[in-house]
């Protein structure tokens, strides 16, 4: 069974930082793509990052490109996202996905809240 | 930039009635990328159509996915109290690189 558990989240003041996780299990890691997605309160689906199955390549959205890095541990089986300069517009439950067939993710984990407030 | 543009933004039906749920593209996507998610509250998304017409693993045969070029569309036949949900489109290719749409609550 797959599962993805993310981990991680927590209340931070503007131009914080965070690191966020999701273990993976019950698939081969290293070979597939992984991404991070967001979801602030009461809103949509919106994507954040992807990362290659050897972490070599790396894309961000716009809105998060030059303060978060996605990175990968394939030893581990883990997923993590480095959040810098965070910003209270980030505020969101953060879900890490398995990239499916066509672009789709078809995996996701339950989610992990970031509250950016001072 | 693209955007996905979903109607209604609210469907009001009852169990066993049927629902279709339509995703405009503001460009040509290709069938290949599309996709459609089912969410309920407090729960992750989860998949439900990839390419815009087959169906993800699990996923009941009364759902089912079609469309081309800027229009696409979601269908369920005969709805479970199961199916009553928030869903999403997603397009994956144009920038930003992975849209959703804004999403269609099914009440």
């Amino acid at each position: 069974e797959v599962r993805l558990v993310e981990s991680g989240g927590g209340l931070v003041q503007p131009g914080g930082s965070l690191r966020l996780s999701c273990a993976a299990s019950g698939f081969t890691f290293n070979s597939d793509w992984m991404h991070w997605v967001r979801q602030a309160p009461g809103k949509g689906l919106v994507w954040v990052s992807r990362i290659n199955s050897d972490g070599v390549t790396t894309t961000y959205a716009d809105s998060v490109n030059g303060r978060f890095t996605i990175s990968r541990d394939n030893a581990k089986n883990t997923l993590y996202l480095q959040m810098n300069s965070l910003r209270v517009e980030d505020t969101a439950v953060y879900f890490c996905a398995r990239e499916g067939r066509g672009g789709s993710h078809d995996f996701w984990g339950q989610g992990t809240l970031v509250t950016v407030s001072s | 930039e693209i955007v996905l543009t979903q109607s209604p933004g609210t469907l009001s039906l009852s169990p066993g009635e049927g629902a279709t749920l339509s995703c405009r593209a503001s460009q040509s996507v290709s069938n290949t990328y599309l996709a459609w998610y089912q969410q309920r509250p407090g729960q992750a998304p989860r998949l439900l159509i990839f390419a815009t017409s087959f169906r993800a693993t699990g996923i009941p045969d009364r759902f089912s996915g079609s469309g081309s070029g800027t229009d696409f569309t979601l269908t369920i036949s005969r709805l479970e109290p199961e199916d009553f949900a928030v869903y999403y489109c997603q397009q994956y290719g144009y920038s930003p690189l992975y849209t959703f749409g804004q999403g269609t609550t099914l009440e």
